[in-house]
């Protein structure tokens, strides 16, 4: 039963546009939620996180929204560039427990 | 998918000495990644370890002080040398093959320094 859902394994988004990535989790005792980038041959790195008494947080280019209710948290890249071209990972927190959904293949189109 | 067991699940140690958490993976995978996790904080990756050559350490991290050996491509062990309680963590190894290849986490190592 995964707790932490990624539906989408990937998207393609025009350079310039925005790119949104979703992720669904059932449990509602998760306070912390994190997004992670990785890119080919190298370990996941941290992007942006938002603690569940935030229903936003905005860094840079990178927005993360959190839905409590709807259990339902989304990642915004605005505008895209080929850099983000990467596999990005959602992931849950409950206190000392971390669970990672399986990740949205994001390219960037020239 | 590959299957991965870390050991020990927990441990309680006390300051001054030294932890040896292994990760074992049931099938050969190529890259394999040290991560320390604080409760309600990001995972940070201690460093990449290589197979049959000395491990990539990220910035803040030694190797004197996280020794880690990979001897062959399902097996490595982290150590936590001469502890202190700031090191008290989650430790959590992760592999990944290459692009294609999905993440894999283990169950995790939660070290309390006394």
């Amino acid at each position: 039963d995964q707790q932490v859902k990624q539906n989408s394994p990937s998207l393609s988004v025009q350079e310039g546009r925005i790119s949104i990535l979703n992720c669904d989790y059932t449990n509602s005792m998760f306070d912390y939620f994190l997004w992670y980038k990785k890119y080919p041959a190298e370990g996941p790195t941290f992007l942006i996180s938002i603690s569940s008494i935030k229903d936003k947080n905005e860094d840079g280019r990178f927005t993360v929204f959190l839905n409590k209710s709807a259990k339902h948290l989304s990642l915004h890249i605005v505008p895209s560039q080929p850099g983000d071209s990467a596999v990005y990972f959602c992931a849950a927190s409950e206190y000392d427990k971390i669970i990672f959904g399986k990740g949205t293949r994001l390219h960037i189109l020239p | 998918s590959a299957v991965i067991s870390q050991k020990p699940s927990r441990d309680i140690c006390q300051r001054g000495t030294s932890l040896t958490i292994q990760c074992q993976v049931d099938s050969q995978v190529t890259m394999m990644f040290w991560y320390r996790q604080q409760p309600g904080q990001s995972l940070t990756l201690i460093a990449t370890a290589n197979q049959g050559s000395e491990a990539t350490y990220e910035s803040g991290f030694v190797i004197d002080k996280f020794p880690i050996s990979r001897p062959n491509l399902t097996f490595s062990t982290l150590t936590v040398s001469n502890m202190s309680p700031e090191d008290s963590s989650i430790y959590l190894c992760i592999t990944g093959g290459s692009d294609n290849s999905p993440l894999h986490f283990g169950n995790g190592t939660r070290l309390t320094v006394t």
